[in-house]
């Protein structure tokens, strides 16, 4: 099973700041890794797939990068909405496997 | 518009069984992939299983093997999952999730059906 390791854990930032969260795979997933976004009591939404491309509907302020087994996302300019958890996925290999999660939370 | 609204969640007991399903519209189900993702209570998440729009290619986590059974009715736009010999560990809420290709990333979610296990 690959593990997804998400740092850090919590990242304490104000409105406007720039936000990067980072996803460590345990082996080589090439570029199937997503990211979603959750918030208190709603279902996940899908804001990135295969490491860099923005869902639909998603804001051109969150960007996301890498390949193999480090991927990053960055989020230029934090927005009061954005702040929640966000989850790694990698489609690479059966099972499918989230990350731990990182809450961004307001400073 | 995509809607995915799951239904049978319960209060059950270890041991017991529980029948989840998850309607589907505003989408062509038929030729869709969907999976089950859980999220136990203050967790991360979780994914359970995937089928094909088919239904058949199925796949699941280890720890349900054997216990949960994925189906699908595309005559009625709905997706299943049977669960038995339920344990404490399976608490949690239970996502409908819709495949943004075939074994792609989940593109949208219902709110979730709660499944708790305890005696």
């Amino acid at each position: 099973e690959i593990v997804l390791t998400q740092s850090p854990a919590t990242l304490s930032l104000s409105p406007g700041e720039r936000a990067t969260l980072s996803c460590r795979a345990s082996q080589n997933i090439f570029n199937y890794l997503g990211w979603y976004q959750q918030k208190p009591g709603q279902a996940p939404r899908l804001l990135i797939y295969d490491a860099s491309n923005r869902a639909t509907g998603i804001p051109a302020r969150f960007s996301a990068s890498g390949s193999r087994t480090d991927f990053t996302l960055t989020i230029s300019s934090l927005e009061p909405e954005d702040f929640a958890v966000y989850y790694c996925q990698q489609r690479s290999t059966w099972p499918l496997t989230f990350g731990g999660g990182t809450k961004v939370e307001i400073k | 518009e995509v809607q995915l609204l799951e239904s049978g969640g319960d209060l059950v007991q270890p041991g017991g069984s529980l029948r989840l399903s998850c309607a589907a519209s505003g989408f062509t189900f038929s030729s869709t992939a969907m999976g089950w993702v859980r999220q136990a209570p203050g967790k991360g998440l979780e994914w359970v299983s995937s089928i094909s729009g088919s239904g058949k290619d199925i796949h699941y986590t280890d720890s349900v093997k054997g216990r949960f059974t994925i189906s699908r009715d595309n005559s009625r736009n709905t997706l299943i999952l049977q669960m038995m010999s339920l344990r404490a560990e399976d608490t949690a809420l239970y996502y409908c999730a819709k495949d943004r290709g075939l074994w792609n990333f989940f593109d949208s979610w219902g709110q979730g059906t709660l499944v708790t296990v305890s005696s």
